[in-house]
């Protein structure tokens, strides 16, 4: 594809049920980014990949969420146990080397709207 | 730690031409980036800066001075499709950047 893909668009779960949230990055890109947005918040960084290594995980709230990205391309990000506080918007990002110099940008994806009821 | 700071709102004339600001604090600095997000979709790249100085792309521009921690971004020709979130990151040391809060342009006829 052209961009970034998310799914599901929507997700709507109850409470202490497990949610898997996948990313399709740009063909080619090295380096994978997963991001929590709230309403009227910039993007909060959770991890990321270079290839299927992950590099940083500093930005995961707790040990319910986690992440993987086994082949170097598609990425899951799962939150286990669901708590209301998790709601969000989640967004993926890509981006062509990780370097983040000059032209290699990230380019996010259009996220997924996760609700815990 | 980081911070970054930017105007929570901004409002201006179509047509007219805004300065959105942005200063951060952080440990180490690899470059400034600026998004635009508009209402329910994805951020987009605008402009990344590394040295101080104006980067000038089309109608819009950003600046830099890494001796002040300070960065601006320059809207000229407003249109209405100009409303949107503007958000200021910050790449220190890790090269993941910090995203600010952004700030909500409204442009009106």
């Amino acid at each position: 594809g052209a961009g970034v893909s998310q799914s599901p668009r929507y997700k709507v779960t109850k409470r202490g049920q497990d949610v898997a949230l996948r990313c399709d990055p740009i063909s080619g890109h090295v380096s994978l980014y997963w991001y929590r947005q709230a309403l009227g918040q910039g993007p909060e960084f959770l991890t990321y990949f270079n290839y299927e290594a992950q590099q940083d995980k500093s930005g995961l709230p707790n040990d319910r969420f986690s992440a993987e990205r086994p082949e170097g391309s598609i990425s899951t990000l799962t939150i286990q146990r669901t708590e209301q506080r998790d709601s969000a918007m989640y967004r993926c990002a890509s981006s062509l080397s990780g370097r983040l110099a000059g032209a290699d940008t990230q380019y996010f994806g259009p996220g997924t709207r996760l609700t815990v009821l | 730690g980081q911070n970054i700071d930017q105007p929570t709102e901004m409002t201006a004339t179509e047509g007219a031409i805004v300065q959105i600001n942005c200063t951060y604090q952080t440990s180490g600095f690899n470059g400034l980036f600026w998004y635009q997000q508009h209402a329910g979709e994805a951020p987009t790249f605008l402009s990344y800066n590394v040295l101080d100085g104006l980067e000038e792309k089309g109608r819009f521009s950003s600046f830099l001075s890494r001796s002040k921690g300070y960065s601006y971004l320059l809207l000229k020709e407003l249109q209405m499709k100009d409303s949107a979130s503007y958000l200021c990151a910050v790449s220190s040391g890790g090269y993941i950047p910090t995203f600010g809060r952004g700030t909500s342009l409204i442009v009106h006829p």
